[in-house]
């Protein structure tokens, strides 16, 4: 059982490039988001899902992109790359119930040059 | 919005002893879930215990216990007889219920962690 993949690892772009990190669970999962984490301020929401062709907005939505087409798969798109999006990022997924715990992807460390 | 606060930047212990992490969280809403995350270096997260909002027995994980005080919003996380694995970063969440209406959707907060560093 797979759980969250999330690819790639680490990733550095150069300002205004543009790329997708890509996330896949296998669990069936309706609930999926992501988040960014920069030290002293925790994990922030970007965007999530709460099910196939349903995305909204998190806390920090401004430069990227969401889709959600199948039920396995959340990618986040980043437009024109910044230095202020230089982070580590984590996909999770859980169960669309209060009590569920979020499953995370092990994240990729993006730089931003 | 519903908001996480975890006041403590890092905390230490020797190892076998006990130490407790603090969470506050502010929230209008009746029912939800909190959970605490174990980050270590390896960047994982990993689920440490989970209270759901509506049951006033602290939940018990082992080594790892809350103290759940639901009036004054505070979900703090005790370790006992701390062991250097403990070493890591820990992260408080707040979970509003999907089903409840409104367009929380659910939606996971975190705090801004808390850096426990085990001394042998």
């Amino acid at each position: 059982n797979a759980g969250v993949t999330q690819t790639p690892k680490f990733q550095v772009l150069k300002t205004g490039q543009s790329m997708t990190l890509q996330c896949a669970q296998d669990m069936n999962h309706e609930y999926m988001s992501w988040y960014r984490q920069d030290p002293g301020m925790g994990l922030r929401l970007i965007h999530y899902s709460v099910g196939a062709g349903i995305t909204d907005q998190g806390e920090v939505p401004n430069g990227y992109n969401v889709s959600r087409s199948t039920t396995e798969d959340f990618p986040l798109r980043l437009l024109s790359a910044a230095p202020s999006q230089t982070s580590v990022y984590f996909c999770a997924s859980s169960q669309r119930t209060v009590n569920s715990p979020l499953h995370f992807g092990n994240g990729t460390r993006l730089t931003v040059t | 919005a519903q908001t996480v606060t975890q006041s403590q930047p890092e905390m230490s212990v020797q190892e076998a002893e006990t130490v407790t992490l603090s969470c506050t969280y502010d929230t209008s809403e009746s029912d939800y879930y909190l959970f605490w995350y174990k980050q270590p270096p390896s960047r994982q997260m990993i689920l440490v215990i989970r209270q759901e909002a509506y049951k006033q027995q602290n939940a018990t994980e082992n080594r790892f216990s809350v103290n759940f005080q639901k009036a004054a919003k505070s979900f703090s996380l005790k370790i006992s007889d701390s062991q250097l694995g403990d070493a890591a970063m820990y992260f408080c969440a707040y979970r509003s219920d999907p089903n409840a209406g409104g367009t929380s959707y659910g939606k996971l907060t975190f705090g801004q962690g808390t850096i426990l560093t085990v001394h042998p």
